[in-house]
């Protein structure tokens, strides 16, 4: 259980285009999803937390309106990367949130790899 | 605390040995601490849990030890095997307060035949 699917995988763009990253849940609902970025050997940094329903919250620093959060089902997030350049290259990786109460147990995506030329 | 550094701290261990993976948070606040690991190209995978009343939390090969006095953790691997390779992070959470994770740094395991 609480498999958490991101597509796609590896993605190649121009500099200027747009890329859409989709993150399910598959055998849960989740009512709040969370967008990481995460650069060679460090740590994952949190970009946004996706709430079903609702506008995203984007920790400082993020540009909303570069990165767009849609979260328009309980298994369904999307991270559209807008007018993408090169240094916006790096791994996304989404998770979802399981478990109620006290516990912020999230599944992670497998990670899409974003390569901009 | 905020996740900084270019470069991971390894540690080489023999197959066979146990491992022991260190992590120091910084919010006396937090309540709930993961570990996860993530092989190289892929998300990271849940691997155990505490909360803050307990002090110590059994799995299957691994143990984690919660010590809030000097606010740290860690996760000890017995019988580490080539396949537990990979960057391990801990996790800490606020569920009063924030109520997201935030990661540690990373320790990457190289584990040695």
């Amino acid at each position: 259980g609480a498999v958490v699917s991101q597509h796609p995988s590896w993605v190649i763009c121009k500099s200027g285009t747009s890329v859409k990253i989709e993150c399910r849940s598959l055998d849960f609902q989740a009512t709040t999803m969370f967008w990481y970025r995460q650069f060679p050997k460090q740590s994952l940094m949190l970009m946004a937390t996706s709430n079903e329903g609702s506008k995203a919250t984007y920790e400082q620093g993020v540009e909303k309106d570069k990165f767009l959060i849609n979260h328009a089902s309980l298994t369904l997030s999307t991270l559209t990367v807008t007018s993408a350049h090169p240094e916006d290259s790096s791994f996304y990786i989404c998770s979802a949130r399981a478990g109620g109460g006290q516990k912020n147990i999230q599944y992670f995506g497998a990670g899409t790899r974003l390569s901009v030329l | 605390g905020e996740s900084v550094g270019l470069h991971l701290p390894t540690l080489s261990v023999q197959e066979g040995d146990n491992s022991i993976i260190n992590c120091a948070y910084s919010n006396s606040a937090s309540d709930y601490f993961i570990w996860y690991k993530q092989e190289s190209g892929k998300g990271p995978q849940f691997i155990i849990d505490i909360r803050s009343n307990m002090d110590k939390r059994q799995g299957q090969r691994v143990t984690v030890l919660l010590n809030k006095t000097v606010k740290h953790l860690s996760l000890q691997i017995a019988a580490t095997q080539p396949g537990d390779s990979a960057v391990y992070f801990c996790a800490e959470n606020n569920s009063g307060g924030y109520n997201k994770l935030i990661f540690g740094a990373g320790t990457r395991l190289a584990v040695h035949p």
